[in-house]
């Protein structure tokens, strides 16, 4: 299986500040079938990318994806403070379908 | 409006069974692959299962194979996890998501919130 590889593990930055997370494969995603999910405490994973850079649908044009083969990136291009959360990025080209272990973006 | 709501999550000791429902509203259930997600307290999101829209295509991950079993009712809007031969490691709240097709993609759209399920003595 696809082992995701996600760094930094913490992102402490400030409200509009730029944000960059890291999202690794063991081998190439098939596809850019690469998506990101985000996910604030107690509450259900969002879908904000998907095929390593289409917006979902309600997504803010501040979230932008970008990568292919093994390495993916999520950008933000200026920190809302609804932004500080979990990341987490998952591949689904290759089942079974896996996650990363997930970047915290908080509050610096 | 979509919507998913997990029930059925408990207090369970090893070994043990239980059946996790996810209902949902606000579109044609039919028309898309359904999944299962877990997540351990404190950890990352795990894949569990999927089914096709028809129901007639389902794949399990492989810490659940011969163990867990996904099913649909389309005529209830009603997904199934049937668990059986719980272990300590199954502790984990489990997501309902939704595909973003009819064909097991791979990809969610939309997720319950989840219920918790307590694998314990």
């Amino acid at each position: 299986e696809i082992v995701l590889t996600q760094s930094p593990g913490t992102l402490s930055l400030s409200p509009g500040e730029r944000a960059t997370l890291s999202c690794r494969a063991s081998q190439t995603v098939s596809g850019s079938y690469l998506a990101w999910y985000q996910q604030t405490p107690g509450q259900a994973p969002r879908l904000l990318i998907y095929g390593a850079s289409r917006r979902a649908t309600g997504i803010p044009d501040r979230f932008s994806g970008s990568g292919s083969g093994t390495d993916f990136t999520l950008t933000i291009s200026r920190l809302e403070p609804e932004d500080f959360a979990v990341y987490h990025c998952q591949q689904y080209g290759n089942p079974p379908w896996t996650f990363g272990q997930g970047t915290k973006v908080e509050i610096k | 409006e979509v919507q998913l709501l997990e029930s059925g999550g408990g207090l369970v000791q090893p070994g043990g069974s239980l059946r996790l429902s996810c209902a949902v509203s606000g579109f044609t259930f039919s028309n898309y692959a359904m999944n299962w997600v877990r997540q351990a307290p404190g950890k990352g999101l795990e894949w569990v299962s999927a089914i096709g829209g028809s129901g007639d295509d389902t794949n399990y991950g492989d810490s659940v194979k011969g163990r867990f079993t996904i099913s649909r009712d389309n005529s209830k809007n009603t997904l199934y996890l049937q668990m059986n031969s719980l272990r300590a490691e199954d502790t984990a709240v489990y997501y309902c998501a939704r595909d973003l097709a009819r064909y097991n993609s791979g990809c969610f759209d939309y997720w319950g919130p989840g219920t918790l399920v307590t694998v314990s003595s």
